[in-house]
């Protein structure tokens, strides 16, 4: 199986400030069409997982700017810009390049 | 708006059965795959199966082969978890997905004598 490596997997960060998570995995995510099927989500408190980007780095509808990624066959990162106190809770990575599908461990992003 | 609600789950015993439901609503059911992704108490996702948009293919994770079946009922616009053989460690919540985009609110799924 696929394995994401999530790093850190805590993240203080002052309002504000920007926030970097990487997401390292086993195997190669280009897919045989070309496509890398790397996406993030978010998920707050108490809350079912909010798909962010999909594709590495294409935005759903809805997620502001201040959420970007980046990368490309192992090595991705999702950068938040500038912190708002809406943006905590846990950030996860997965791929549908392999089955089965596979989740990172997760990296909790709290208001320092 | 998509709006997908699960229901079914509950406390069973280990070895027990459960069937999880999906009703979905708000898109054209027929033209997704759809999913069910699990995660555990104070834990990280895991996706269990997922199924093709005529149900002629089906994925599963190793650790629920041959223990949990994924059906759909297009004309219901609905998708199913059948798990049998349940163990203590499938205790979590069960997402239904669309696309990896659009998830249920979760039904809990706990196993314990």
């Amino acid at each position: 199986d696929v394995v994401l490596t999530q790093s850190p997997l805590s993240l203080p960060v002052s309002l504000g400030q920007p926030a970097s998570i990487s997401c390292r995995s086993s195997q190669s995510l280009v897919y045989s069409d070309g496509n890398t099927y790397l996406i993030w989500f978010q998920q707050r408190p108490g809350q079912s997982p909010r798909r962010l980007l999909y594709q590495v780095s294409n935005r759903d509808s809805g997620v502001p700017d201040r959420f970007s990624g980046s990368g490309s066959g192992t090595d991705f990162t999702l950068k938040i810009s500038r912190v708002e106190a809406e943006d905590l809770g846990v950030y996860y990575c997965m791929q549908f390049t392999h089955w089965p599908h596979t989740f990172g461990q997760g990296t909790k992003l709290e208001i320092k | 708006e998509v709006q997908l609600v699960e229901s079914g789950g509950g406390l069973v015993q280990p070895g027990g059965s459960l069937r999880l439901s999906c009703a979905a609503s708000g898109f054209t059911f027929s033209d997704y795959w759809m999913s069910w992704i699990r995660q555990a108490p104070r834990k990280g996702l895991e996706w269990v199966a997922h199924i093709k948009q005529d149900g002629s293919a089906k994925h599963y994770v190793d650790s629920v082969k041959g223990r949990f079946t994924i059906s759909r009922d297009n004309a219901k616009n609905s998708v199913y978890l059948q798990m049998n053989s349940l163990r203590v460690e499938d205790t979590a919540v069960y997402y239904c997905v669309k696309d990896a985009r659009d998830w249920g609110q979760g039904t809990l799924v706990t196993v314990s004598s």
